[in-house]
């Protein structure tokens, strides 16, 4: 199974902050990356597909990057409506694999 | 707007059986593969079981082959994720999960999860 390692594990930023989260595959997975968000008690919400295209409806202060095995999320401006666990997911190779989560939490 | 709601999350015994249900609404259920994934509490997403759009197709994590099985009634716009032989490590909030029109495993719409909890 390709592993996904998400860092840093959680992070503590202001509003206003530019945020960036990063996601390693184990192996290329050229770009078939997705970015979730999960906020407490909810289900994940689909950020972005293709490591760099927004779901629709999703704001473009969300933008991602990478293609390989390194991959970056980044929040532009964080809003306290962004506070939240951020999953990455490889769906290049069955099965697929989340990393373990990027907790943003308020400073 | 896609709605999937989830139902059939209890206290159950190990060793005992469930079945899960998935309701889809605001899309035409019959075109896209679904999948079924938890989150053990605290910790991360894993991917357990998908089926293909008309339901001849499936796929299951190592963890649960053998022991779960997914199905769908396109005529109920509904999932399902029978478990057999549950185990306490199975105790997750179980989420269905719709496909992108591209690939089985790129998810574009989540349901909100019911939680299973296998324990004696």
């Amino acid at each position: 199974d390709i592993q996904m390692t998400q860092s840093p594990s959680s992070l503590s930023a202001s509003v206003g902050d530019r945020v960036i989260i990063t996601c390693r595959a184990s192996q290329d997975i050229r770009n078939y990356l997705a970015w979730f968000q999960q906020k407490p008690g909810k289900a994940p919400k689909s950020l972005i597909y293709a490591a760099s295209s927004l779901q629709s409806g999703v704001p473009s202060k969300f933008s991602g990057s990478g293609s390989g095995t390194d991959f970056t999320l980044t929040i532009s401006s964080l809003q306290p409506e962004d506070f939240a666990t951020y999953y990455c997911q490889q769906y290049k190779s069955f099965p697929p694999t989340f990393g373990q989560g990027t907790r943003v939490e308020i400073k | 707007e896609v709605q999937l709601v989830e139902s059939g999350g209890d206290l159950i015994q190990p060793g005992g059986s469930l079945r899960l249900s998935c309701a889809g609404s605001g899309l035409t259920f019959s075109k896209y593969a679904m999948s079924w994934v938890r989150q053990a509490p605290g910790k991360s997403l894993e991917w357990v079981s998908a089926i293909s759009a008309g339901g001849a197709n499936t796929d299951y994590a190592d963890s649960v082959k053998g022991r779960f099985t997914i199905s769908r009634d396109n005529s109920k716009n509904t999932q399902y994720l029978q478990m057999n032989n549950l185990r306490a490590e199975d105790t997750a909030v179980y989420y269905c999960a719709k496909a992108a029109s591209s690939t089985w495993y790129l998810f574009d719409s989540w349901g909100q999860g019911t939680l299973v909890t296998v324990s004696s």
